[in-house]
């Protein structure tokens, strides 16, 4: 198994662009959730999918949408980027249900300028 | 607002040492707790967990201890070695009512251990 993937592994945007960071797993778990990871911060939840179709927000969801069409994919889109999400950004998947270990990828460093 | 939060920014030991470090909670709600290591360009990376409902759960050279009085997780690493060295993160679970508990995972700021040869 892969486990998590995603792509791209570093980005550099203008403000106002958008991109799709793209993270896939190959473990068929049920739940999936996209964190960012600022400068000497803990990861903080943007949003999450407990299944294909159904998604919902975490902490900080503003300016980012997601769609889980699928169980293996679930894509972070920025539609208009600003510099205030420049970070590291991660993928996760982990089984249903709580109380169960999350896996990561390798996170993708996005800078916008 | 309820957070998780540690106790030191860094932490150097020698090699061979034993490691502890500490975390605080302050929501009485979770009921799932884990610690991650996370090296530098990777992502977190799962170390041990412990439910609730446990004081104590050890793994290969690391223990996770629980203290549900005074909302306190520690972990030690036993006879710590270079490869330890990373960033440590808690985090804590709070019961959502999505299908059982997925709960979001909260993540405290994190604890840089550096191993001295």
């Amino acid at each position: 198994n892969a486990g998590v993937t995603q792509t791209p592994k570093f980005q550099v945007l203008k403000t106002g662009q958008s991109m799709t960071l793209q993270c896939a797993q190959d473990m068929n778990h049920e739940y999936m959730s996209w964190y960012r990871q600022d400068p000497g911060m803990g990861l903080r939840l943007i949003h999450y999918s407990v299944g294909a179709g159904i998604t919902d927000q975490g902490e900080v969801p503003n300016g980012y949408n997601v769609s889980r069409s699928t169980t293996e994919d679930f894509p972070l889109r920025l539609l208009s980027a600003a510099p205030s999400q420049t970070s590291v950004y991660f993928c996760a998947s982990n089984i249903a249900g709580g109380g169960n270990e999350q896996f990561f990828g390798p996170g993708t460093r996005l800078t916008v300028l | 607002g309820e957070s998780v939060g540690l106790h030191l920014p860094t932490l150097s030991v020698q090699e061979g040492d034993n490691s502890i470090i500490n975390c605080a909670y302050s929501n009485s709600a979770s009921d799932y707790f884990i610690w991650y290591k996370q090296e530098s360009g990777k992502g977190p990376q799962f170390i041990i967990d412990i439910r609730s409902n446990m004081d104590k759960r050890q793994g290969q050279r690391v223990t996770v201890l629980l203290n549900k009085t005074v909302k306190h997780l520690s972990l030690q690493i036993a006879a710590t070695q270079p490869g330890d060295s990373a960033v440590y993160f808690c985090a804590e679970t709070i019961p959502r009512n999505y299908g059982g508990s997925q709960g979001n995972l909260i993540f405290g700021k994190g604890t840089k251990l550096s191993v001295k040869p």
